[in-house]
């Protein structure tokens, strides 16, 4: 089965303050790791994706499949990235993503 | 812009009642999904299509249905609402591996 773990339900730092946010996942097969935003009273929205490798506002993921991990780093926190943060998990050959709790991420001036 | 739309922003509805929450997408997207948020439990997936007229049962499928009879849209059917389906429901659209798009969801309260 196919399980992810976002281990913390709220972050708090200050602004420039470097933010991690943990993500661990269970899965047999090849995986597709996903990180997901939603800001206050908007709809869910992509940030990045393992496979594209890219950097998304300033933030990174790296997959690690030996820890079976895809924590998702910024080096410095902006006011802006106050947010809920979802990480996802597929793989298989189907479009199905299993979702973490989400965890809440406050960044204060 | 690839868009997917959820057809009520709120809704506000009886015990008992049969709801209809409706879902579209302009992207031509084989797969498209329904999941329901709710804080502490993220989002847990109801039912998913991934082609017209076919549907997969997810985690949480008791109490709901679904209907796909065109690509473009995906209804979401709960037959006899209850107090416990009071929740946030977000339709999802993907394909490619690209990851989903997301409606921007319907807020339900069943009274």
């Amino acid at each position: 089965a196919q399980r992810v773990t976002q281990p913390e339900k709220l972050l708090s730092v200050f602004k420039g303050a470097p933010v991690e946010l943990k993500c661990n996942y269970s899965y047999s097969g090849s995986p597709e790791l996903f990180w997901y935003v939603q800001y206050s009273r908007q709809r869910l929205q992509l940030l990045l994706r393992h496979i594209s490798r890219e950097s998304i506002k300033g933030f990174t993921a790296d997959l690690n499949k030996g820890e079976t991990s895809f924590h998702l780093k910024k080096p410095f926190a902006q006011e802006e990235d106050s947010a809920m943060y979802y990480c996802a998990l597929g793989g298989g050959g189907s479009e199905k993503l299993v979702f973490g709790k989400g965890m809440k991420l406050t960044v204060n001036p | 812009d690839v868009k997917v739309t959820q057809s009520s922003r709120y809704l506000v509805k009886r015990t008992g009642e049969k709801v209809f929450l409706e879902c579209v997408q302009d992207m031509d997207h084989e797969n498209m999904f329904w999941y329901r948020q709710d804080p502490g439990l993220g989002l847990r997936l109801i039912y998913f299509s991934y082609d017209v007229k076919m549907k997969e049962k997810g985690d949480i499928p008791e109490g709901y249905s679904v209907s796909r009879e065109k690509k473009e849209r995906f209804s979401l059917i709960l037959e006899s609402a209850s107090t416990n389906q009071t929740s946030m429901y977000l339709c999802a659209s993907a394909t490619g591996g690209y990851g989903y798009t997301f409606g921007s969801g319907t807020r339900l309260t069943v009274v």
